[in-house]
């Protein structure tokens, strides 16, 4: 499609488990975020990568989150030990090129719940 | 560190009027500013962007301003429809990397009644 898709759309862990949500970019955009959002609130910053390169994860809440994109195309987002705080939409974004000053292009997220 | 604030109370508008949603920010300045539309269960899309050394923008029905001395930003709909209802999120650009990434406020929420 033309869009970014994430998948799952839903996903239910008990807490402990580990999770991995996955994020497919528009084709050719260098420029991968991710974000989470809480009910009610905006979306906060995790981690970025410029092609397969993570040039800032200052947003990841702990060292049980990981994210790769190991062909600058394709990202994965990696909760593991998942805790019942971890329960949110986590959203992918892509755009085209590297920097800011650009659109960003968002999937519909993956809604965790976390038992 | 950085702070967005918008307006936390629904707005409710009838059909017709112009909506104007507010986006306040501290403790920094940010060289553009984006405007994103969520729908319920949906991602953000975005609206508008708009740089620093530009009073205003404007995309058929939508306006946007930036005011750099105030630290604000107003977001304008004008003769407002029952489908412009949705949350609306404010994203100044990040600060201090020049990655792009985005700080976005809690958002407003639209009810535009017919």
């Amino acid at each position: 499609g033309a869009g970014v898709s994430q998948s799952p759309r839903y996903k239910v862990a008990k807490r402990g488990q580990d999770v991995a949500l996955r994020c497919d970019p528009i084709s050719g955009h260098v420029s991968l975020f991710w974000y989470q959002q809480a009910l009610g609130q905006g979306p906060e910053f995790l981690t970025y990568f410029q092609n397969e390169a993570q040039l800032d994860k200052s947003g990841l809440p702990s060292d049980r989150f990981f994210a790769e994109r190991p062909e600058g195309s394709v990202s994965t987002l990696k909760i593991q030990r998942t805790q019942q705080e971890d329960s949110a939409v986590y959203l992918c974004a892509s755009s085209m090129w590297t920097g800011g000053n650009q659109p960003q292009h968002f999937g519909d997220g993956t809604r965790l719940s976390i038992l | 560190s950085q702070k967005i604030e918008q307006n936390s109370e629904a707005l409710n508008i009838q059909e017709g009027k112009t909506a104007t949603l507010t986006c306040n920010y501290t403790n920094y300045s940010p060289a553009y500013l984006q405007w994103y539309r969520q729908d319920p269960g949906r991602g953000p899309v975005f609206l508008l962007l708009i740089r620093e050394n530009e009073k205003e923008k404007r995309k058929e029905r939508l306006k946007v301003t930036f005011d750099t001395t105030l630290k604000q930003s107003l977001f304008h709909i004008t003769a407002s429809q029952p489908a412009d209802s949705a949350t609306y999120l404010c994203a100044p650009e990040g600060g201090s990397s020049n990655t792009g990434k985005l700080i976005f406020g809690q958002g407003t929420t639209l009810q535009v009644k017919p």
